[in-house]
């Protein structure tokens, strides 16, 4: 089983619509982290959380939300889905700051 | 402006031959250089990661080298199988409260027989 699990792994959906990405690792890393990765671009750092009670927003966080339910648990939600979040997006943990990124297997958006 | 950029773009190889890929860096205060491998629909995977006093790592068939005086990387493939065939992904940490990583845009790398 893999260490970092993303579902869905492809999602179509229409504008305007309500979608959310969940994640969950059992590496035991306090670190998690969203990314967004578009063609032609470095992945994009959109929220990540250092513990259960601790949110932050990346680079790109307009039009995201995220929960962090557990340590081995955080979720990215996207409240009113537009076009041009159609992206593959991927969580990520890891032990430290300076420390080794884990990343799961991607899940890919289609925001018709 | 930190930035990382990445050559070539794309690159075609046959197997069993070396390769470099570069990568070149302006990002202050530097705290760490990593090299990812990401095949074609999924996560990227380690590689290495180099603080700033190694300038050689190791990983196989993998050797990343770091000169930090002129803020450039190097990943080189040596004797490449078909299996390497992936996007190489260059990130540099910058120091700070929490560290930033700063992406490049990846090299796309095709082996073939």
């Amino acid at each position: 089983d893999a260490d970092v699990t993303q579902t869905p792994r492809n999602r179509i959906t229409k504008t305007g619509k309500r979608i959310m990405l969940e994640c969950s690792q059992t590496k035991g890393h306090d670190r998690m982290y969203w990314y967004r990765q578009d063609p032609g671009l470095g992945l994009q750092l959109i929220y990540y959380s250092f513990d259960v009670k601790d949110i932050n927003k990346g680079e790109i966080s307009d039009g995201y939300s995220v929960s962090r339910q557990a340590q081995a648990k955080f979720s990215l939600s996207l409240e009113s889905a537009i076009p041009n979040q159609t992206a593959l997006y991927f969580c990520a943990t890891s032990a430290s700051n300076t420390g080794e990124l884990f990343f799961g297997e991607g899940s890919r958006l289609t925001v018709l | 402006k930190n930035q990382v950029e990445q050559s070539p773009q794309s690159l075609i190889i046959l197997e069993g031959k070396n390769c470099t890929l570069q990568c070149n860096y302006t990002v202050s205060p530097f705290s760490n250089l990593r090299w990812y491998k990401q095949d074609t629909g999924r996560g990227p995977v380690s590689l290495t990661i180099m603080t700033f006093s190694e300038n050689t790592k190791s990983n196989g068939r993998y050797t990343a080298t770091l000169d930090a005086d002129t803020k450039q990387s190097s990943l080189h493939i040596t004797a490449s199988q078909l299996s390497d065939s992936a996007s190489y992904i260059c990130v540099v940490s910058a120091r700070g409260n929490t560290d930033k990583l700063i992406f490049g845009t990846g090299t796309r790398l095709q082996v073939f027989p």
